[in-house]
């Protein structure tokens, strides 16, 4: 089946200490998005790729980064994660921008701090 | 701008009874609508979208939506609760035409009792 995979499914890190979280797809959807999810609160969107163009919200703090070296994959870098970015991260893919598609989500990667 | 109020925070239901989650929405534009389910460390999976095609939008898992734009409203039905049902659901509203601008609502926890 054609989906979005994040790995891995946990990551513990230490304060400060940078991490990267991973994401592919098979679906060969042009824009990729990552999103955060704090507890019980709903996502926020952090950026998107559409193809290899970038695009950061306003709000997406410096420390946090991303790379997309092909169509499948995209990477989201955190530098020196504090306490505050423990959380849920999705990504997620949409087959055109600028359209009614829908994303497809995948099941997240879980971040702790230490 | 786009917004969407989720009317309840927490629904709780008997397994075999009526669903119904409640979403107003705002938009200055034709809306995209859709409806997703988080289950616990899992991602959103999309349950339905309304495009400006018909009102009444049919999903999976028996759940199904009416769009009613005199009440600036979308909410979620379905006929008879099964237990795997209970999971955290999102309303979302987009411009039509910008998927890249989605907007969440604070979500609604579904509880179903045996």
């Amino acid at each position: 089946d054609a989906m979005v995979i994040q790995n891995p499914r946990y990551q513990v890190t230490q304060f400060g200490k940078p991490v990267t979280l991973s994401c592919s797809q098979t679906l060969n959807h042009n824009v990729m998005y990552w999103y955060q999810q704090k507890s019980s609160q709903a996502p926020k969107l952090l950026f998107h790729y559409y193809d290899k163009d970038f695009n950061n919200e306003a709000d997406t703090p410096d420390n946090f980064q991303s790379r997309r070296p092909n169509t499948s994959f995209c990477f989201l870098d955190i530098r020196s994660p504090g306490l505050g970015d423990a959380a849920m991260y999705l990504c997620a893919t949409s087959s055109r921008r600028y359209s009614n598609q829908p994303q497809h989500f995948g099941d997240g990667t879980r971040l702790s701090i230490l | 701008a786009q917004s969407v109020t989720q009317l309840d925070s927490h629904v709780s239901v008997s397994e075999g009874t009526p669903v119904l989650l409640r979403c107003n929405y705002s938009s200055s534009y034709s809306p995209s609508l859709f409806w997703y389910v988080q289950h616990p460390n899992k991602g959103l999976q999309l349950l339905l979208k309304y495009t400006s095609a018909a009102t009444l939008v049919k999903g999976i898992n028996g759940f199904e939506a009416e769009f009613k734009k005199s009440e600036t409203s979308f909410h979620l039905t379905k006929p008879s609760a099964h237990m795997s049902d209970a999971a955290e659901y999102f309303c979302v509203v987009t411009k039509a035409n910008n998927n890249n601008d989605m907007r969440f609502g604070a979500g609604t926890r579904l509880t179903v009792k045996p």
